[in-house]
């Protein structure tokens, strides 16, 4: 089965510093690995997604994330963070090879920056 | 190109009442998925359909159910609520095929219907 976690439940940063939102999966098959961000009282947004390909993937608002199959992570980072960045993050994964699978969320990351 | 709606938006009901959600996809997505979304349990996997099809239901009980018509527009119905049926009910819609091409495609979400059960 699959599975996703978010080892943390909250990380804080200060403005204009590096952020980094962790995720780690488990796929039977080649995994396809996303991350959603949730504003308060909105649905999730698509951030960016790994299918194949280079390791690095550059998404929205200056996000990118780095797979490393050896670790089965797919962190997400910012070089640069903004307070506008405050909310709530989840990773998800789906497995190629089980089509009929459903996408399985993390728990979720709350992310604060501090000005 | 307009996102996934959902409606309504915002509703109050009575225990033991029934309630019904509506989504319509992102036009040419003919994959509609919900979740339930709450503080303690995080978002969890409803049901997906295609084609008119439930290809996939996560594990609910049977009060909740959904179907999908065939311009692909999606409903889902909660009877006999309960108190911890007070949730954020997120659609999401991607492109799929029955083949299993897309797989890798990204789902994307509507705002919700925030369900409060008095």
């Amino acid at each position: 089965a699959q599975s996703v976690a978010q080892p943390e439940d909250q990380v804080n940063v200060a403005e204009g510093n590096p952020l980094t939102v962790k995720c780690t999966y488990s796929v039977s098959g080649n995994p396809y690995l996303f991350w959603y961000v949730q504003y308060p009282n909105r649905g999730l947004q698509f951030l960016l997604k790994y299918i194949t390909g280079d390791n690095l993937v550059k998404g929205s608002y200056g996000f990118e994330a780095e797979f490393n199959k050896s670790q089965t992570s797919f962190h997400l980072k910012k070089p640069s963070a903004l307070v506008s960045d405050s909310a709530l993050y989840f990773c998800a994964v789906r497995d190629e090879d089980n089509y009929g699978q459903n996408f399985v969320f993390g728990p979720g990351t709350r992310l604060s920056v501090l000005p | 190109k307009a996102g996934v709606t959902q409606t309504p938006r915002y509703l109050i009901k009575t225990r033991g009442q029934q309630v019904t959600l509506s989504c319509s996809p992102i036009s040419g997505h003919r994959s509609v998925s919900w979740y339930q979304q709450t503080p303690g349990q995080g978002l969890q996997f409803l049901f997906e359909y295609f084609s008119e099809t439930q290809r996939n239901k996560g594990n609910f009980p049977g009060r909740f159910s959904g179907r999908q018509f065939s311009n692909s527009r999606s409903e889902m119905n909660v009877s006999t609520l309960e108190l911890g049926d007070s949730a954020l009910y997120l659609c999401a819609s991607r492109r799929a095929s029955g083949t299993g091409v897309g797989s890798g495609n990204t789902i994307y979400f509507g705002e919700g219907s925030w369900l409060t059960v008095v």
